[in-house]
């Protein structure tokens, strides 16, 4: 089974801070899942990635396959980009059997 | 958005009823997920399907089972609900090498 470790689990920040979420796993994959849960439950696919860095507006996501490490970071973080984030990998038994991690639950204080 | 749906939104069951969620797509996606996701545990696949009459196991796919008769509708079954089940189980979609898109979530509360 493909663990995936995030960190932290929790972050509170003010707004305008630059905010990184961390994500490893242990076994090599083909892509890595951001995804975000809004409070009311909804979830949204963010960066499905597989090397190097890819941008959408203020959030950036990278990732280092050979450290088996991605990170996303939002710049000037808003109140609104509070949510819980959850990254996600394929699992051994084939790639579109996704393991999650646990989730970031992030606050932005106004 | 993608176009998926999910039924009910809510629902209250009794121990040992049966229970079917429906997941329907007006995208044409090939591949289709039932997640259950609970606290301490995060997401978790419960079965998926990858073409019309073709499914395959999750990680906690004990007491439920799936259908997949036309391409826009999955179906997830638990044949005697425990209270184990008590979850919110959402539906997913994706195409081959594509992201995946939620539903909105069924909250299901086995009393």
């Amino acid at each position: 089974k493909n663990e995936v470790e995030q960190s932290p689990q929790n972050l509170t920040a003010q707004e305008g801070e630059f905010i990184t979420i961390n994500c490893s796993y242990s076994v090599g994959i083909s892509a890595l899942h951001w995804l975000q849960q809004h409070p009311g439950g909804g979830i949204v696919s963010l960066f499905m990635l597989s090397s190097g860095k890819k941008k959408h507006g203020r959030l950036i996501a990278t990732i280092n396959i050979q450290e088996k490490h991605s990170s996303l970071h939002i710049t000037a973080s808003h109140p609104r980009d509070s949510a819980v984030y959850i990254c996600a990998v394929p699992g051994i038994q084939g790639a579109q059997k996704l393991v999650f991690g646990q989730g970031t639950r992030l606050t932005i204080n106004p | 958005d993608a176009g998926i749906t999910q039924s009910p939104r809510h629902k209250v069951t009794e121990t040992g009823t049966p229970v079917t969620l429906r997941c329907h797509q007006t995208e044409n996606h090939r591949y289709m997920y039932w997640y259950r996701q609970d606290p301490g545990h995060g997401l978790r696949l419960i079965h998926y399907s990858y073409g019309v009459k073709d499914t395959d196991k999750g990680e906690v796919s004990d007491g439920y089972s799936v259908s997949r008769s036309k391409t826009e509708d999955f179906l997830l079954t638990l044949e005697s609900a425990t209270s184990s089940q008590t979850s919110v189980y959402f539906c997913a979609i994706s195409d081959v090498g594509e992201t995946q898109y939620f539903g909105p979530g069924t909250r299901l509360l086995v009393l």
